[in-house]
């Protein structure tokens, strides 16, 4: 089983920040990576597919990069809206989630 | 608009049975994979068990293997999730995923809000 680290677990951020999450994979992986937003009490919601493709309505200051076993999401200015757990997720062999990384205000 | 509406959740004894289910709409739902994801109180999100558009094909995490069953009605566009031997730490919430129309490589594009099981005595 593929498994995936993510980093930090948690992270305190003002808005405006640039934010990177960092999801390590246990093998190569290629470009089968996917990024969910969660909120509290909340289903998740696709935000990033393919390590780096936009899913349709999400905002434009998410983005995604890397490939093989190392990859980023990056939200380029933190918004009150983006306050939440964020989960990578491999889809190359079977589907395997990442611990999840909470945002938190600074 | 996709929608996935589950039910079937409830508090049950260890090592009884519980069927959940998953209504799809809004989405040609035979066209597509789909999965059951859960999420256990204040933890992460973990893959349970998937199955193919026609229904053929099943797949189930290590966790749940021998004790759970996926199936499909297409004509009535409904998932389910048979379960039983119920453990505690199958206590979670069970959602319904819907899986990407790409060739090979499918991610979650939609989930349905979820359905809580707890197992307790």
């Amino acid at each position: 089983e593929i498994q995936m680290t993510q980093s930090p677990s948690t992270l305190s951020a003002y808005i405006g920040d640039r934010v990177n999450i960092t999801c390590r994979a246990s093998e190569n992986i290629n470009s089968w990576l996917a990024w969910y937003q969660q909120k509290v009490g909340k289903a998740p919601k696709l935000l990033i597919y393919k390590a780096s493709s936009l899913e349709s309505g999400a905002p434009s200051r998410f983005s995604g990069s890397g490939s093989g076993a190392e990859f980023t999401l990056t939200i380029s200015s933190l918004q009150p809206d983006d306050f939440a757990t964020y989960y990578c997720q491999q889809y190359h062999s079977i589907w395997t989630f990442g611990q999840g990384t909470r945002v938190e205000l600074k | 608009e996709v929608q996935l509406l589950e039910s079937g959740g409830d508090v049950i004894q260890p090592g009884g049975s519980l069927r959940l289910s998953c209504a799809g709409s809004g989405f040609t739902f035979s066209r597509f994979s789909m999965s059951w994801v859960r999420q256990a109180p204040g933890k992460g999100l973990e893959w349970v068990s998937g199955v193919s558009a026609t229904g053929l094909s099943t797949y189930y995490s290590d966790s749940v293997k021998g004790r759970f069953t996926i199936s499909r009605d297409n004509s009535e566009n409904t998932l389910s999730l048979q379960m039983n031997n119920l453990r505690a730490e199958d206590t979670a919430i069970y959602y319904c995923a819907k899986m990407s129309d790409s060739a090979g490589y499918h991610y979650f594009d939609s989930w349905g809000q979820g359905t809580l099981v707890t197992v307790s005595s």
